[in-house]
């Protein structure tokens, strides 16, 4: 069964820093591509960050570059997010979510969204 | 950065409706689109990718059609589990961005 959780979620004063964390089990961990997605309080989702299997590419939603940092360890199948100098928007629910991705012999491939997810952490930014 | 707008923002319907919901970007994404569907308190879970595919276990009433900036998510009869917000979202470029969501309540 595939599965994420994430924690590390806080209540934290505005500018602080946070590290949230995500394990997943039940797939190919170290291949799959990985996301962090928020959701503020009783507001829609926004995609955050994106990393590959190996780590070597990365994207950010503008809103967190240079604040947030997202990173992979294989080795114990977890995800990251470190996030410094944290503002008063930044209070969401965050959910890791799994990339699902469908691969053809001639060696072409397709996005199929994100199709796993965790059950979201909460950050609550306070001044 | 490509921006994406859904309408309605909130649909009420009822059991057995035929329920179509919009979603236009900003700029041209071809096919790269996902839908997904959010319970309160609980995780997104993607219905429809590359703009038409249903996902594996998914019923099929839902349906998505479109490409370039227009698209829609239809359900052709309206089940009581359906009551629920959904999104789209864009991946042909990043960053993705979601649609600020449709909620479909009774």
């Amino acid at each position: 069964e595939v599965q994420l959780v994430e924690s590390g979620g806080a209540l934290i004063r505005t500018g602080g820093s946070l590290r949230l964390s995500c394990v997943g089990s039940g797939f190919p961990f170290s291949t799959s591509t990985m996301n962090w997605v928020r959701q503020p309080p009783g507001k829609g989702l926004e995609w955050v960050s994106f990393i590959s299997g190996s780590g070597n590419s990365i994207y950010y939603t503008d809103s967190v570059k240079g604040r947030f940092t997202i990173s992979r360890d294989n080795a114990k199948m977890s995800l990251y997010l470190q996030m410094n100098n944290l503002r008063d928007e930044d209070a969401a629910v965050y959910f890791c979510a799994r990339d699902d991705w469908e691969y053809y012999e001639s060696g072409l491939y397709y996005y199929n969204g994100m199709g796993a997810w965790g059950q979201g952490t909460t950050v609550t930014v306070s001044s | 950065e490509i921006q994406m707008t859904q309408s309605p923002s909130t649909l009420s319907a009822s059991v057995g409706d035929r329920v179509t919901i919009t979603c236009r970007a900003s700029h041209n994404i071809d096919m790269w689109l996902a839908w997904y569907q959010q319970k309160p308190g609980k995780a997104p879970n993607v219905l429809i990718y590359r703009a038409s595919s249903l996902k594996t276990g998914v019923p099929s009433r839902f349906s998505g059609s479109g490409s370039g900036t227009e698209f829609t998510l239809t359900i052709s009869s309206l089940q009581p589990d359906d009551f629920a917000t959904f999104y789209c979202q864009q991946y042909k470029n990043y960053p993705w961005t979601f649609g600020q969501g449709t909620k479909v309540e009774i």
